[in-house]
Parts: C-alpha cells; sequence; structure tokens
C-alpha cells in the first residue's frame, strides 16, 4: 500500500498570505490528523478528521483550519500568515478505530517571510 | 496538565552502547504511551508503545519502562547502532472531551551513536 502523501513538500510564503496544503492518507484509513513540528514546541496537534468531520482539536487559533473530502483527502488552511507559522507540517492517518498507529506522511515544509 | 516533559534534548552514545531517552507526564488521564522515531527528511514512525497497566515491554532492542507512581516512562536502546541516529518522540495519548484518542508529544531527543 502506498504511504500517507503530502503535497507540496516545500512550500515559500509572505506574511499575509494565506496557504493549503493536501494530505493523502493510506487506501482505507478514515482519520487523518495534522500536526504542526517546529524546533521549539516539537510536534503540536492541530486537529483530526474523521469521515468529513472534525473530531478533535487542538490549541491553534482561528487562522488554521482544515476539511476531509469523501476520499478521506484532507486539506489543511492557515489564513494570514505569521512568520511564526514556519514549520513543518506533518499529517498522519489511521484507520479511525481507537489504540490505532497512526501513519505519518513525511510532511509540508512552510516557510513564512 | 496535558504536557509531556522529555530528556535529555539530546544524545551522543557510542556504538554498542545503550541509549536512554527519559519521559514525565502529570495528567493521569494519560492511558497509552507510544514512542516514534524520526529521521531527517522523513515523518515520525511508530516504534514501541505501552499501556499502563504493564511496566515493561521490549522489542528486539528497543524497551520500554514504565512507572505509574512517578509518572515516568523511558526508552532503552541497547546495543545502538549507527542506524539508530534519528530524533525520538514520547508520547501521551488520553481521551479529548469528545471522547476520542488525543496524542500529546514530548519535545524529541536527538540521538546520535558514534561508531
Amino acid at each position: 500500500k502506498a504511504g500517507v502523501t503530502q503535497t507540496p513538500r516545500y512550500l515559500i510564503k509572505t506574511r499575509g498570505q494565506q496557504v493549503t496544503l493536501s494530505c493523502s492518507p493510506i487506501s482505507g484509513h478514515r482519520s487523518v490528523s495534522w500536526y504542526q513540528q517546529t524546533p521549539g514546541q516539537g510536534l503540536q496537534f492541530l486537529f483530526e478528521y474523521f469521515s468529513e468531520t472534525q473530531r478533535n482539536k487542538g490549541n491553534f487559533p482561528g487562522r488554521f483550519s482544515g476539511r476531509q473530502f469523501s476520499n478521506s483527502r484532507s486539506e489543511m488552511n492557515v489564513s494570514t500568515l505569521e512568520l511564526g507559522d514556519s514549520a513543518l507540517y506533518l499529517c498522519a492517518s489511521k484507520l479511525g478505530g481507537e489504540w490505532e498507529t497512526q501513519y505519518f506522511g513525511p510532511g509540508t515544509r512552510l516557510l513564512v517571510l | 496538565q496535558q504536557q509531556v516533559k522529555q530528556s535529555p534534548q539530546s544524545l551522543i552514545v557510542q556504538k554498542g552502547g545503550i541509549s536512554i531517552i527519559n519521559c514525565a507526564y502529570e495528567n493521569t488521564a494519560f492511558d497509552y504511551f507510544p514512542w516514534y522515531q524520526q529521521f531527517p527528511g522523513k515523518g515520525p514512525a511508530l516504534l514501541i508503545a505501552i499501556r499502563p497497566d504493564v511496566s515493561e515491554k521490549k522489542e528486539g532492542r528497543f524497551t520500554i519502562s514504565f512507572n505509574k507512581s512517578a509518572k515516568q516512562f523511558s526508552l532503552h536502546i541497547m546495543d545502538s547502532q549507527p542506524g539508530d541516529s534519528a530524533t525520538y518522540f514520547c508520547a501521551a495519548s488520553s481521551r479529548s472531551s469528545g471522547g476520542y484518542q488525543k496524542v500529546t508529544f514530548g519535545t524529541g531527543t536527538k540521538l546520535q551513536v558514534i561508531p
């Protein structure tokens, strides 16, 4: 099975712009979670989608939003970008049940100038 | 209360030695403790995980030790190899207010195994 794929892999934006990142989960996986990884804060949970519904949310401002489509693919959007949004954004997928292993994609590295 | 504190931040171990990474938590609602390994340019991958009803779990050269009363858990890598050089994250999982599993990660330990 193909792994989790994320596009684009690298992105450069300027402050105030918005960005959309895409994640394709492993075939059959219905849960997609998004994380922000920075050297100072480590991995921080953004949100989780399951069957097109957000079922879990981290402590990020409303500028960070997401959605999931009927084929389980997910997008994450960040509006009004700030310098501090520069990070590696990871998505992870799993079948959807409890205590399952989540599989991470390689991430999208976002640089905000 | 949702924090997971991980130490050390970085670790250099000689080939064949034992690598030890420690984590501590406060939230007693955590009920699943996975460890992830991340190589440069890759996403984290699950290495080994433990439930709090078990004090130790071993898989190959990797062992998790869990001390429920102290709210601490650690990863031991026996016979460390240069190929183990990576960043390791401990994590703890609890249920969110909506009843779903939510994972909190430690800040990571960069391990370098030197020949």
